[in-house]
């Protein structure tokens, strides 16, 4: 069964530092890989998507994250955080042949002035 | 506006009640899902539907029932709410493929 592993329910960076939210995969086959961002009270929007193209995928906001099948990762990147990034971030996953995606636990961003 | 729109977006209801959470999608997406989430789990699966008239149970299906009578609307109906229910709601719609899922804007629901 495919799960999906956040580390860090809380991250915690300062305006225009790095953003680094981590995502492992636990799948037989390499899946198809994604990254949703939450704001307060509302829905999940997509950031960006990996479907077996390009390893290093390019999302809204400047985000991007890289598929690294060797380690079973698929982590989230920004090079300079901006305080609108403040959200809560879902890392999922779906299996070839699967219809529903399976979430990661999420990771709360907070972006510190 | 075409979309996903759930409602209510917020319900208290009591322990025992029956509710029922609406869900409509204007895409004509074959697939629609419920999610809930939930502190430290993120959002878990509770029931999908593949088109009309056909669904099935997700990884936390007990205590709901789901109907597809028509392609757009995926209602999700609590039997008779316990506490352990208390959850923010999401509906999700999709096509088949290697494609994302689309949200609706949640229900937070409070079984008191």
């Amino acid at each position: 069964a495919q799960s999906v592993t956040q580390l860090g329910s809380h991250v915690s960076v300062s305006e225009g530092a790095l953003v680094l939210l981590r995502c492992n995969y636990s799948s037989s086959v390499p899946p198809y890989l994604f990254w949703y961002v939450q704001y307060p009270n509302q829905g999940l929007q997509l950031l960006l998507k990996y479907t077996s193209a390009a390893t290093l995928v390019k999302g809204i906001n400047d985000f991007e994250a890289e598929f690294k099948k060797s380690e079973t990762s698929f982590h989230l990147t920004k090079p300079s955080a901006h305080m609108s990034d403040a959200a809560e971030y879902f890392c999922a996953v779906k299996e070839a042949g699967r219809r529903a995606l399976t979430f990661g636990s999420g990771t709360r961003l907070q972006v510190q002035p | 506006d075409a979309g996903i729109t759930q409602s209510p977006r917020y319900k208290i209801t009591e322990t025992g009640r029956q509710v029922t959470l609406m869900c409509h999608q204007t895409w004509s997406h074959s697939y629609m899902f419920w999610y809930r989430q939930d502190l430290g789990h993120g959002l878990r699966l509770i029931y999908y539907s593949a088109a009309a008239d056909i669904t099935d149970k997700g990884e936390v299906p007990d205590g709901y029932v789901v109907s597809r009578s028509k392609t757009e609307n995926f209602p999700l109906t609590l039997e008779s709410a316990t506490r352990s229910q208390t959850s923010v709601y999401f509906c999700a719609s999709s096509v088949p493929g290697n494609t994302e899922a689309f949200f609706g804007q949640g229900t937070r629901l409070t079984v008191v």
